[in-house]
């Protein structure tokens, strides 16, 4: 199964600042996919990032406040951009691993904007 | 679209008792996969459970089990001999088949905590 190193664990930023989170994995994997759990909430799928392609998001989140790269099949970074506090949340980064298998996940990055 | 409805915010069990957490899901989907996963204070997801739409058969993996009732889109997770470890937020995840790379709807959790 893959393993997924996601940095920073956590982070506190300023309002209007941009944070930039990474995860590495440690086999080649077709897509990513970026989640945001609010407090106390469930998971949401923000967007799914394919190698050598814009990422696509899910509705309500765009490009601009979260863009994505995916330079290679093993990497992939998300940025939250202009934060404000509303944006403070775990956000994990996920592989498929196979149907049958369901997803890996990243260790999150709790982010907090003050 | 895919839903998946778990109806217990909060549950709360003894150490070594047993405890059962709802899940129920809508789909037109007749291929498809279910999941529980668990999160504890460390953020980490961990896969618990997986069951396979098109299995009868109830998954099992030590003391965690499912109840599958596929006509009734139910997936329960019972959890025998509670353990302080097994405090956590659970969530129950649905998985459409037909594709690799299909996406992952979430329940919208469980806070289980054992008492010792």
């Amino acid at each position: 199964s893959a393993v997924i190193s996601q940095k920073p664990s956590r982070d506190i930023c300023q309002r209007g600042t941009s944070l930039t989170i990474q995860c590495q994995v440690d086999s080649q994997v077709t897509m990513m996919f970026w989640y945001r759990q609010q407090p106390g909430q469930s998971l949401t799928l923000i967007a799914t990032a394919n190698q050598g392609s814009e990422a696509t998001y899910e509705s309500g989140f765009v490009i601009d406040k979260f863009p994505i790269s995916r330079p290679n099949l093993t990497f992939s970074t998300l940025t939250v951009s202009n934060m404000s506090p509303e944006d403070s949340s775990i956000y994990l980064c996920s592989v498929n691993r196979g149907n049958n298998y369901g997803y890996t996940f990243g260790s999150g990055t709790r982010l907090t904007v003050v | 679209a895919q839903t998946v409805t778990q109806s217990q915010p909060e549950m709360s069990v003894q150490e070594a008792e047993t405890v059962t957490l709802s899940c129920t899901y809508d789909t037109s989907e007749n291929n498809y996969y279910l999941f529980w996963y668990k999160q504890p204070p460390s953020r980490q997801m961990i896969l618990v459970i997986r069951q396979e739409a098109y299995k009868q058969q109830n998954a099992t993996e030590n003391r965690f089990s499912v109840n599958f009732q596929k006509a009734a889109k139910s997936f329960s997770l019972k959890i025998s001999d509670s353990q302080l470890g097994d405090t956590a937020m659970y969530f129950c995840a649905f998985l459409p088949g037909g594709t690799s790379y299909g996406k992952l709807t979430f329940g919208q959790g469980t806070i289980l905590t054992v008492h010792p």
